[in-house]
């Protein structure tokens, strides 16, 4: 069965960077790709970008694109997000979630990556 | 950007009730893009509706997806317990993507 399992609980400072990830099984992972989404506590779903796993392709949020950078490594199946220059906005829940193949619709989902962003 | 309208922000309802969720957009939305998720307390979100009216699977067919252009509808027919939650709508075209900003259905 598909499965993402993500990378646990991060405290940061202001300025520091963080780097999630998303370990897949259960399905071809060049065969698809991954959404990344975030939620602020007690707040709804902020599309941050996605991946291809298959060429690498990248999309960003435009609000994010400087301080996201997205990855895949296929010899692990494992996806990455990296949120640099973190603020306390940055504070949320992160989620991957699968898409594809043909396209870019999240259908599984990681259980979530809770990252504090606090002095 | 697309932005996506949600209505109405709460929604109260008792179980065997019948539940309409509105979802418009900004500007037109291809119906192959527009999806509607169901998010519980401390879960990951779960894919309901895909294509504006085709059942992800496993999902009862009490719900079901309407729509077209601007205005998009997600109703459940008869209400279970396990059906009060946030949902949100969701458009994935290819140059663009955004959230709805959520309908919380709760027990009235």
């Amino acid at each position: 069965q598909v499965q993402l399992v993500q990378s646990g609980a991060e405290v940061k400072k202001p300025g520091a960077s963080v780097k999630v990830s998303c370990k897949a099984s259960g399905y071809t992972f060049t065969s698809y790709g991954f959404t990344w989404v975030r939620q602020a506590p007690g707040q709804g779903l902020e599309w941050m970008g996605y991946i291809s796993a298959y060429n690498g392709n990248t999309m960003y949020a435009h609000n994010l694109r400087d301080r996201v950078t997205m990855t895949t490594d296929t010899s692990t199946s494992t996806a990455y997000m990296e949120v640099r220059s973190l603020t306390s906005d940055d504070t949320a829940v992160y989620y991957c979630a699968r898409w594809g193949p043909l396209e870019p619709l999240p259908d599984y989902w990681g259980q979530g990556t809770l990252v504090t962003v606090s002095a | 950007e697309i932005v996506l309208t949600q209505s109405p922000g709460t929604l109260s309802l008792s179980p065997g009730e019948r539940a309409t969720l509105s979802c418009r957009a900004s500007q037109s939305v291809t119906s192959t893009y527009l999806a509607w998720y169901q998010q519980k307390p401390g879960q990951a979100p779960r894919l309901l509706v895909y294509g504006a009216s085709s059942r992800a699977t496993g999902i009862p067919d009490r719900f079901s997806g309407s729509g077209s252009g601007t205005d998009f509808t997600l109703t459940i027919s008869r209400l279970e317990p396990e059906d009060f939650a946030v949902y949100y709508c969701h458009q994935y075209d290819w140059s663009s993507f955004t959230f709805g900003q959520g309908t919380k259905l709760e027990i009235k």
